[in-house]
């Protein structure tokens, strides 16, 4: 079965542009959640989605929007890039919510690497 | 703030041996705890998880250990293998959130030697 996959791998943005970051979770999983990972820190929660509902926000900036489809797939949304949205940015899926009460780990795309000239 | 915090950034062991990580949390909220590998290139892979409600969880050669107490867990791989060479993370969820937001550390590289 395929995991979660995300495209594109690599981009590279201008200050001030916008990207789209796209993400299609394990079949049968109806919640992703986006993270951002910077160089030598831990991924840090960005969204979560759960049956098309936003479910949780870290804390970055309205810049930052996501939304999911009717098929569960995902997509990240940065506005008005800064040279401090470089990062590699990771989408995890999981059948439930992924908390102790459903026990289902999240589990991770490989990541889109995002550099900002 | 950082809740969750791995104050070993790095860890050499030879093969064959024990590797012990380690990981440190503030939330006593915590209730669900995951260890993830990562490689270059690739996204982090779920290796094990453990609830609050256990103190021990073993899956192979990787057991993880939770003292609540201390607010304290550590990852146990026997033997260590060369493939074991990766990064580490250490995450948390928080038991009032229904929705599992994690919270990672920054993660140990691990280099196993011959």
């Amino acid at each position: 079965d395929a995991g979660v996959t995300q495209s594109p791998t690599h981009l590279i943005k201008t200050r001030g542009q916008q990207v789209t970051l796209r993400c299609s979770p394990i079949s049968g999983h109806k919640s992703v959640s986006w993270y951002q990972q910077v160089l030598g820190q831990g991924p840090q929660f960005i969204f979560q989605y759960y049956e098309k509902e936003e479910r949780g926000r870290g804390n970055f900036p309205d810049r930052f929007s996501a939304r999911q489809f009717p098929n569960y797939s995902s997509e990240l949304n940065v506005n008005a890039l800064l040279l401090g949205d470089s990062a590699l940015y990771l989408c995890a899926s999981s059948f439930g919510g992924g908390s102790a009460k459903s026990n289902q780990p999240q589990h991770f795309g490989d990541g889109t690497r995002l550099s900002i000239l | 703030d950082q809740q969750v915090k791995q104050n070993s950034p790095s860890l050499s062991v030879q093969e064959g041996r024990i590797s012990i990580l380690n990981c440190d949390y503030t939330n006593s909220m915590f209730d669900y705890f995951l260890w993830y590998k990562k490689y270059p290139a690739e996204g982090p892979t779920f290796l094990i998880s453990i609830s609050s409600i256990k103190d021990k969880n073993e899956d192979g050669r990787f057991t993880v250990f939770l003292n609540k107490s201390a607010k304290h867990l550590s990852l146990h791989i026997v033997p260590s293998q060369p493939g074991d060479s990766a990064v580490y993370f250490c995450a948390a969820s928080d038991g009032t959130d229904s929705w599992g937001k994690l919270q990672f550390g920054a993660g140990t590289q691990v280099v196993v030697t011959p």
